[in-house]
This record gives structure tokens, C-alpha cells and sequence, in this order.
């Protein structure tokens, strides 16, 4: 099992409509979790991190189950600009220090 | 100003040739990685060097040695380019711990290499 993974995609949605991206990880000493988003030909950027409580920003919305391993991120009326691919990372810290894990990425298509 | 940057932000060589990559981040961090994105977009963690000592060495082979002459450079050379190493390579930084109690430590991304080995 990869440690982490996601929806493969791509998802196409037409502007204005809601989706919700899916994470799972499989290190259940995980610390830490993001979401980072990024475009074609582009760096990582990070969009949100992901708090145990949930957290809200703006159209964007973060959720972390520890019990079950997942993080979810929903983004309301969705924008053109919003096209992109969305990474789940995650993170832990050992003996060694940190260590992030990238998920595949899920990629999002908006449509006009 | 940028806060991680990389050069040079195009590299084409031909099979068998030495080169290296540079990376500078300006953000004070003590903390900073190497990451190779291949053709399916996959982002993985290659190295990572925390005040000058490497901390992960994932299972990259030898031809690949990061050199971190001080905590805000961190430059990847590598040997005997193969046509597999053809990829997006991304440099990182983070601060560990994070200075603020309770922080998130949060990764910044240079603008990537793309490597080209023909």
C-alpha cells in the first residue's frame, strides 16, 4: 500500500459546482497534513494545512480523520482558476527529522 | 524576491554527461530537499538536509550526491546522466522546528529544473 493516496482523477466540473478531493495515509504516526496545489509547469504551492478540528478558507474547506487515516478538501463554487492539480502531503518526524510524503496528486478541470 | 530559487531552470544534455543543479533559499530555514517529479507527475522526495547533514537519503543511486556548502544552498550534482533521470527536479526548504509553538512546519518550493538527457 502507497502512503498516501487519492482520488486518480481527473476530475471536470463546470464553474460554479462543488467537489471534494479524497486522501488516505497510511502512517498512522503522521503529524502534520496539507494540501498543496499545483499548476502545469508550476512548483507545489501550499494552499491549506489541515488542522485536526477542520478549517475553513475562504471556497476552501480541510477535514482530518485520524481515527480512519483520512483527509478530505472541499472547494465550493468553483472558479476557472481553480484548475490544477491538488497534492496531499502529509508528515511525520522521526529519529532521522521530517519527512513528507507527496500523494499523487488529483487533477481538476473547471470548465466554463 | 524569490524566496527558493533554482538554476538553471532548463538543463538538456546527452547521456553520460556530469551536472549539477543549484538551489538558494533566502527564508533563514535549517531544513531543505531535493524532489524528483517524473512524466506521471509523481512527486518524490529525494534527499533532505538539515544544517548541513543529510538526514534522508531515499533509494536514489550513488551517481546522485547533494552538496550543502551552508544551510542556505543545497546544490544536487549527478554522474553519468542515464535517460531515466529525465524529470522535473524541485528543490525545497522548511524551518524544523517551526519557530512559532504549535507552527505547522510548511515546505517552500523552488521553481524546478526541467532536465532533458538525450
Amino acid at each position: 500500500r502507497k502512503e498516501v493516496e487519492q482520488d486518480p482523477g481527473p476530475f471536470n466540473v463546470p464553474e460554479g459546482a462543488t467537489v471534494a478531493f479524497n486522501c488516505t495515509y497510511s502512517n498512522s504516526a503522521s503529524q502534520s497534513f496539507f494540501w498543496y496545489r499545483q499548476d502545469c509547469r508550476k512548483e507545489p504551492k501550499l494552499l491549506m494545512s489541515v488542522y485536526s478540528s477542520g478549517n475553513e478558507d475562504g471556497r476552501f474547506t480541510a477535514q482530518l480523520n485520524r481515527a480512519s487515516q483520512y483527509i478530505s478538501l472541499l472547494i465550493r463554487d468553483s472558479k476557472l482558476s481553480d484548475s490544477a492539480t491538488y497534492l496531499c502531503v502529509v508528515n511525520s518526524r522521526d529519529n532521522y527529522g521530517q519527512n513528507f510524503v507527496f500523494g499523487p496528486g488529483t487533477r481538476l478541470s473547471v470548465l466554463p | 524576491d524569490t524566496a527558493v530559487s533554482q538554476t538553471p531552470k532548463y538543463l538538456v544534455t546527452q547521456m553520460g554527461n556530469d551536472k549539477s543543479i543549484k538551489c538558494e533559499q533566502n527564508l533563514g530555514h535549517d531544513t531543505m530537499y531535493w524532489y524528483k517529479q517524473d512524466s506521471k507527475k509523481f512527486l518524490k522526495i529525494m534527499f533532505s538536509y538539515n544544517n548541513k547533514e543529510l538526514i534522508i537519503n531515499e533509494t536514489v543511486p550513488n551517481r546522485f550526491s547533494p552538496k550543502s556548502p551552508d544551510k542556505a544552498h543545497l546544490n544536487l550534482h549527478i554522474n553519468s546522466l542515464e535517460l531515466g533521470d529525465s524529470a522535473v527536479y524541485f528543490c525545497a526548504s522548511s524551518q524544523e522546528p517551526p519557530l512559532l509553538a504549535g507552527a505547522l512546519n510548511i515546505q517552500y518550493f523552488g521553481a524546478g529544473t526541467r532536465l532533458s538527457v538525450l
